[in-house]
């Protein structure tokens, strides 16, 4: 199946610093690329839908300015936490979906997530 | 009320049962339905999608009832792997923009 992976797959910051991570479509190409965080014992929760080439469509109630996101290829979006605080810790987890995946075929592949901790 | 809701469980069943979890969902308009299993610390993986004339996969069974906008997961003879969090999810929207939402999850404990 398709491979998605994220780097870093951890991370621990200071308050206050500014933390990226990548997600990589590894064997196919990606138009669209999902940013997700999820809180302990919470489901998933999509923050931002990324676009090849154009501006991330941003949730109601995440600051775009907060998560700055960057889909810069069709295999490459990254996620940059800006001046994190310790309420930012979570599990930030992207998902991609395949090019083919159109007409109503919805399957996205999951990266292994990045746990992010801010002291 | 939430967009898809699940019972979030636990479920705590003996190898060998089976065991049914079910969802769900407010937008009529959803047209894509998923059961994904996450497991403790890890990202979700796809489990298998929904059709609305049901599918089975092995010891998978999965429903959908339009209507009532209700989807179901059957296990059968449960095996202690199969111990995880099970995800609903639909696609949110009718338009083709592939974004999914997510359920709480419904965790699931297979003992021997």
């Amino acid at each position: 199946g398709a491979v998605v992976s994220q780097h870093p797959s951890w991370v621990i910051c200071k308050s206050g610093t500014s933390v990226k991570i990548e997600c990589r479509s590894l064997d196919f190409q990606a138009t669209t690329m999902f940013w997700y965080r999820q809180f302990p014992k919470q489901s998933l929760m999509l923050m931002a839908t990324s676009n090849e080439g154009s501006k991330a469509t941003y949730e109601q109630g995440v600051e775009k300015d907060k998560f700055l996101i960057n889909h810069a290829s069709l295999t490459l979006s990254t996620l940059t936490v800006t001046s994190a605080h310790p309420e930012d810790s979570s599990f930030y987890i992207c998902s991609a979906r395949d090019l083919t995946g159109t007409g109503g075929s919805y399957e996205q592949y999951f990266g292994p997530g990045t746990r992010l901790t801010v002291t | 009320r939430k967009e898809v809701e699940q019972d979030p469980g636990p479920f705590n069943v003996p190898e060998g049962a089976t065991v049914a979890f079910n969802c769900t969902y407010s937008n009529s308009a959803s047209q894509s339905f998923f059961w994904y299993r996450q497991d403790c610390r890890k990202e979700p993986k796809l489990l298998m999608s929904v059709y609305s004339s049901g599918n089975e996969d092995g010891r998978f069974t999965a429903q959908l009832n339009r209507a009532s906008q209700y989807i179901s997961l059957l296990i059968r003879d449960s095996k202690l792997s199969d111990s995880a969090t099970y995800l609903c999810v639909v696609n949110g929207f009718s338009s083709n923009t592939g974004k999914l939402i997510f359920g709480q999850g419904t965790t699931l404990q297979v003992k021997p």
